[in-house]
C-alpha cells in the first residue's frame, strides 16, 4: 500500500484564504519531496525536505519536516487561482513513492 | 534538453491487445520509474529501473513489464490489455542521491 498518506484528499477555499495540507509516513523518512501537478500537466518538483524539524519557504508556500521525520505539510497563504492543483508529497524507500496528494481549487 | 519524453500521448486499445509505451530520458539520469495516476489513488509506482540492466517491482506490478536495455530508455509493456488498466502514465527520471524526479507529459491510455 501507500507508504505516506495526505490529507485532505480535496481542498477548496475562496481565493486570499490560507491551505495547508498534510502528509504522514508510518515509517521515519530520510527525506521528503514536495511536488505541484497542474490540471492536465505533470508532476513538478517544489522542494525537498531533509532535516528534522526543517522549515522552508517559497514565497507563500512554507514547507515543514517533522522532528520525528515522519510527517510534513505544505501551508499556502493566501491562496491566488494559480496555486490551483494537486500537490503530492513523497518518501524515498527504494524508490519514490507518493502520497494520495490535495486537490487544491481556488474560488475567485 | 528534452528531458523526459513520452509516446504516444493518447491511446485507446481493445481488451486483449497488447502495446508498449515508450519514455525516453537525455539527462544521463540512473533512475527511471513508470507510476498510473487514478483519481483518488495519487501516484503509484509500476516498476522502476537503478539503471541499465537493473529493474524491479514497484506498488501495482502485474499486468506490466518493463526492460532497461540502455540508460535512456525504459519502455513499458502491457501484455493484454485489460480495463483495470485504463489510466495516465507517468514515466519519471531522476540522478542519485535522492535528486528531484523529472517526468514526461505522459500518456492518457483507454482501454475498451
Amino acid at each position: 500500500g501507500q507508504q505516506v498518506m495526505q490529507i485532505p484528499q480535496y481542498q477548496h477555499v475562496q481565493e486570499g484564504e490560507d491551505f495547508t495540507t498534510y502528509c504522514n509516513s508510518s515509517t521515519t523518512l530520510s527525506n521528503i519531496q514536495w511536488y505541484k501537478q497542474r490540471p492536465g500537466g505533470h508532476p513538478v518538483f517544489l522542494i525537498q525536505l531533509v532535516k528534522s524539524g526543517e522549515v522552508k519557504k517559497q514565497k507563500r508556500l512554507t514547507f515543514q519536516f517533522g522532528e520525528a521525520k515522519k510527517n510534513s505539510s505544505l501551508h499556502i497563504t493566501a491562496t491566488q487561482t494559480t496555486d490551483v492543483g494537486t500537490y503530492f508529497c513523497a518518501g524515498p524507500r527504494n524508490q519514490f513513492y507518493f502520497g494520495t496528494g490535495t486537490s487544491l481549487t481556488v474560488i475567485p | 534538453n528534452a528531458g523526459v519524453t513520452q509516446t504516444p500521448k493518447f491511446q485507446v486499445l481493445k481488451t486483449g491487445q497488447s502495446m508498449t509505451l515508450q519514455c525516453a530520458q537525455d539527462m544521463n539520469h540512473e533512475y527511471m520509474s513508470w507510476y498510473r495516476q487514478d483519481p483518488g489513488m495519487g501516484l503509484r509506482l509500476i516498476h522502476y529501473s537503478v539503471g541499465a540492466g537493473i529493474t524491479d517491482q514497484g506498488e501495482v506490478p502485474n499486468g506490466y513489464n518493463v526492460s532497461r536495455s540502455t540508460t535512456e530508455d525504459f519502455p513499458l509493456r502491457l501484455l493484454s490489455a485489460a480495463p483495470s488498466q485504463t489510466s495516465v502514465y507517468f514515466c519519471a527520471s531522476r540522478g542519485q542521491n535522492n535528486q528531484p524526479q523529472h517526468f514526461g507529459d505522459g500518456t492518457r491510455l483507454s482501454i475498451l
